[in-house]
């Protein structure tokens, strides 16, 4: 019952640096979503995609690239890292069904950029 | 305006107290209301989720929401200190297939 896997859970980055975070479902969701956390601020939603192959921008899509070429991995891309980008990020997934579209959350990872 | 407005919080309150979680949105096209609850350090999870105007009940938890005034709550009855987390309120459309999320209110309840 792995359910949203995402890796790395802590990352420490300088400024200009790039990576990839990794987020994995097994759960068959055609939804997948990035979104970012900050204190004080709840959930901004960064980019989601509907299925493989379909991606599309939230609110704050800025400085981040998404690729889904599988329905299970959605990886999320930081360019060139910056201090604002200094944050928690969770990975969720769903499949909507009658409507509501209930989401599965990761357990996050922690990122600083200095 | 956001479309999601939770009142802020912090909220430290003393076990076995009844806790009142409140949340207004500006878009009446939102059909679907959801809590999530939130531990430290963990993502969130499906606390309850309702669609209708009234109340929704889960054991200690009960959902409200007023559609005509564009507000949902929840409650909590018997708080216990394994029920101190974050709780936020997510709204959606159907038709987006994506959620909205309030910001958040953080809940202590102490022994």
């Amino acid at each position: 019952n792995a359910g949203v896997t995402q890796t790395p859970k802590f990352q420490v980055l300088k400024t200009g640096q790039s990576m990839t975070l990794q987020c994995a479902q097994d759960m068959n969701h055609e939804y997948m979503s990035w979104y970012r956390q900050d204190p004080g601020m709840g959930l901004r939603l960064i980019h989601y995609s509907v299925g493989a192959g379909i991606t599309d921008q939230g609110e704050v899509p800025n400085g981040y690239n998404v690729s889904r070429s599988t329905t299970e991995d959605f990886p999320l891309r930081l360019l060139s890292a910056a201090p604002s980008q200094t944050s928690v990020y969770f990975c969720a997934s769903s499949s909507p069904g009658q409507g509501k579209n209930i989401q599965y959350f990761g357990a996050g990872t922690r990122l600083s950029v200095l | 305006q956001k479309e999601v407005e939770q009142d802020p919080g912090p909220l430290s309150v003393p076990e076995g107290a009844i806790v009142s979680l409140n949340c207004t949105y500006s878009n009446s096209a939102f059909q679907y209301f959801m809590w999530y609850r939130q531990y430290s350090r963990k993502g969130p999870e499906l606390l309850m989720y309702t669609y209708s105007s009234g109340n929704k009940e889960d054991g200690r938890f009960t959902a409200q929401v007023d559609k005509s005034s564009k507000y949902i709550s929840l409650f909590i009855r018997d708080s216990q200190p394994s029920d101190s987390a974050t709780y936020l309120c997510a709204i959606q459309n159907t038709n987006a297939g994506k959620s909205t999320f309030g910001d958040g209110t953080t809940l202590t309840v102490k022994p």
